[in-house]
């Protein structure tokens, strides 16, 4: 079975400069994660989709950040215009549509690491 | 807000030996699951273990085993006859139901290094 996959594997930009993510789920997991992990601190959750509708962005940081998950599968992040405090990994994550209140795994992709000079 | 706690940055072991990495949580709910990541210098994050915070019994997968109390909202992940392959960032990672579904919060991380 297929992991998680993401595009580019690394970025670098200027600040101010625009930039933008690709997330392949595995195949049926309903439910994407964008997470922001900045060097030497753990994954902060940006924003959360189940299919194409966004359950939860309370931490995207919505001035800047912007994301989209058009037919429920494939998801788009995307900053601009980027800081210097936007460097970081960003890791996607997937996991199968549970009910509520059932705990499905996350998996997570390779990431994307964002350099912004 | 929810809050992990991993005390120790870095650890070091040797090989085939026991390690033992710390967490502490503060939660107001009654109902989560408890997760080990580990995070390889390649940066794929893989689950270690997983603990259902209603169950009693301590969650082994293997070499890999925790010991969960809920009344002190501590949950330690003990490796043990460490292999080289150990070497990773952990991190752990209490999973709380939020927006009708689970989300997790993930602490600082600990890197521990398997020394040969």
């Amino acid at each position: 079975e297929a992991g998680v996959a993401q595009s580019p594997r690394y970025k670098i930009i200027e600040k101010r400069q625009s930039v933008a993510f690709w997330c392949n789920p595995i195949s049926g997991h309903a439910t994407l994660y964008w997470y922001q992990q900045i060097l030497g601190q753990g994954p902060k959750l940006l924003i959360q989709f189940q299919n194409n509708g966004v359950v939860d962005d309370s931490q995207l940081p919505k001035d800047r950040f912007s994301a989209e998950r058009l037919k429920g599968v494939d998801s788009t992040l995307k900053i601009q215009p980027a800081k210097l405090e936007d460097s970081a990994v960003y890791l996607c994550a997937s996991s199968l549509d549970g009910e509520t209140g059932a705990y499905n795994e996350q998996f997570f992709g390779p990431g994307t690491r964002l350099t912004v000079l | 807000a929810q809050t992990v706690t991993q005390s120790q940055p870095e650890m070091s072991v040797q090989e085939a030996e026991t390690v033992t990495l710390s967490c502490t949580y503060d939660t107001s709910e009654s109902n989560y699951y408890l997760f080990w990541y580990k995070q390889p210098p390649s940066r794929q994050m893989i689950l270690v273990i997983r603990q259902e915070a209603y169950k009693q019994q301590n969650a082994t997968e293997n070499r890999f085993s925790v010991n969960f109390q809920k009344a002190a909202k501590s949950f330690s992940l003990k490796i043990s006859d460490s292999q080289l392959g150990d070497t990773a960032m952990y991190f752990c990672a209490p999973s709380y139901s939020g927006a009708g579904s689970y989300q997790l919060t993930f602490g600082k991380g600990t890197k521990l290094s398997v020394i040969p």
